[in-house]
């Protein structure tokens, strides 16, 4: 079973400052099959980027995904107010179905 | 826009039986696409539970298959689920939504519904 763990457990930025957020495999995966969402208070998770580094439609440039074999890693360039919000990471298998990370929280500092 | 809805009972007796449905709007269930259950526990994480091609094909997550059934009606575009036994660590808010297998992409979600297991 592949575990997947991501870090920080909470990262505090102010608008227009760089997020990096990290998720690592417990085993080398494909990057084909890396997806990230966000998802805010009250709301469904959004598709942000899948195969590791394609965006999503209609997702801002200013996100970016990027990695391989164990780790992964979401960018977003310049912190818009409404970024802040909770980001899951999520592998996909033929055999085991989908695995998600914990989460990052991105809060206002 | 594919649109969502989760509907189904609120509250569950611990050791019975969990059944929501899903309908699909604006999008047939009968294209190249899965649809797939997933829940969240309050405050916690995302977890799958199981998925379905219109085919009839199904796959459950490993530690839930023993309990999870999914079916789908393509007359009237609705998917549905059934996890039997259920117990408090059951409760949470469920989803249903499309994905693909190429990358493994949830790309829609319904609203999720929120589902509480308690006598």
């Amino acid at each position: 079973e592949i575990v997947l763990t991501q870090s920080p457990g909470t990262l505090s930025l102010s608008p227009g400052e760089r997020a990096t957020l990290s998720c690592r495999a417990s085993q080398s995966v494909s990057s084909s099959y890396l997806v990230w969402y966000q998802q805010k208070p009250g709301q469904a998770p959004r598709l942000l980027i899948y195969g590791a580094s394609s965006r999503a439609t209609g997702i801002p440039h200013r996100f970016s995904g990027s990695g391989s074999g164990t780790d992964f890693t979401l960018t977003i360039s310049r912190l818009e107010p409404e970024d802040f919000a909770v980001y899951y990471c999520q592998l996909y298998g033929s055999s085991t179905g989908f695995t998600f990370g914990p989460g990052t929280k991105v809060d206002l500092k | 826009q594919v649109q969502l809805q989760e509907s189904g009972p609120g509250l569950v007796k611990p050791s019975e039986t969990l059944s929501l449905t899903c309908a699909v709007a604006d999008y047939s269930i009968s294209s190249d696409y899965w649809w797939g259950w997933f829940r969240q526990p309050p405050g916690k994480g995302l977890e799958w539970i199981g998925s379905i091609h219109h085919t009839g094909t199904t796959f459950y997550n490993p530690s839930l298959q023993s309990r999870v059934t999914t079916s789908g009606d393509t007359s009237i575009n609705q998917f549905s689920l059934r996890l039997k036994s259920v117990t408090a660590a059951d409760t949470a808010l469920y989803y249903c939504a499309r994905h693909e297998i190429k990358h493994g992409a949830i790309d829609y979600w319904g609203q999720g519904t929120l589902v509480t297991v308690s006598s």
